[in-house]
């Protein structure tokens, strides 16, 4: 079966680091994506993982460990506008063109 | 900028009513998927277009139809919208299967019946 696990709701202050976890277990595994979603706008592509370790962006990172079926979106230095929705999402396999989605981690950022 | 547009953002129809709702894309991909979209939850895809070979989900119920006239549009059908259909409706693209192939989504159509 294909399940995709992430916490429903997170809580962070202004200026801290939050970390967001993911476990997966899918059929089938070609990488992790991670979006992020604000309240009625379109998820918007943050970060792609396929092989282990950890993938820096400015203040946001992303690991993966796929022996463990399991990633973390950090978020450093949080700003108000950070407040949103956070998606990992399993990439489409050889074959099918579909992406297993979890069912978001919302976050609030508090001043 | 290349893009996925859908039209309109916001879309009030009456239960029963048929509605179609659109997405063109500029980015000339293959993959055009639809997704709907509940509060709190995640994207739940209801179909996707590889070219012009359709795949529908298993659990999309036949009330939704969807039309891919060309590589640049794609329309979603609701045919008898019922109230647990008001949702926002995600339309989504991607090149193929291939590493770090992320998806582009558009704006999504927020649908509300009445």
């Amino acid at each position: 079966g294909q399940n995709i696990d992430q916490p429903t709701e997170m809580t962070a202050t202004e200026g801290a680091i939050v970390q967001i976890n993911c476990t997966y277990q899918t059929s089938g595994f070609n990488g992790l994506f991670w979006y992020q979603q604000h309240a009625g706008e379109a998820p918007t592509f943050l970060s792609y993982n396929v092989l282990d370790g950890l993938e820096e962006k400015g203040r946001f990172s992303s690991f993966l460990s796929r022996s463990k079926g399991y990633s973390y979106l950090l978020l450093k230095e949080l700003q108000m506008k950070d407040s949103a929705s956070y998606l990992c999402a399993v990439g489409p396999t050889s074959g099918t063109y579909k992406y297993i989605f979890g069912t978001g981690t919302r976050l609030k950022v508090l001043a | 900028d290349a893009m996925v547009i859908q039209n309109p953002r916001y879309q009030v129809t009456q239960f029963g009513k048929p509605v179609t709702l659109s997405c063109s894309q500029t980015l000339n991909h293959n993959v055009m998927y639809w997704y709907q979209q509940k509060s709190s939850q995640a994207p739940k895809l209801l179909f996707h277009y590889y070219d012009k070979d359709f795949n529908n989900e298993a659990d999309t119920p036949d009330n939704f139809q969807s039309r891919r006239p060309n590589t640049s549009f794609c329309f979603l059908d609701i045919r008898s919208p019922g109230l647990g259909d008001a949702a926002m409706y995600l339309c989504a693209t991607s090149r193929g299967p291939g590493l770090k192939e992320t998806q582009y989504f558009g704006p999504g159509t927020r649908l509300l019946v009445l």
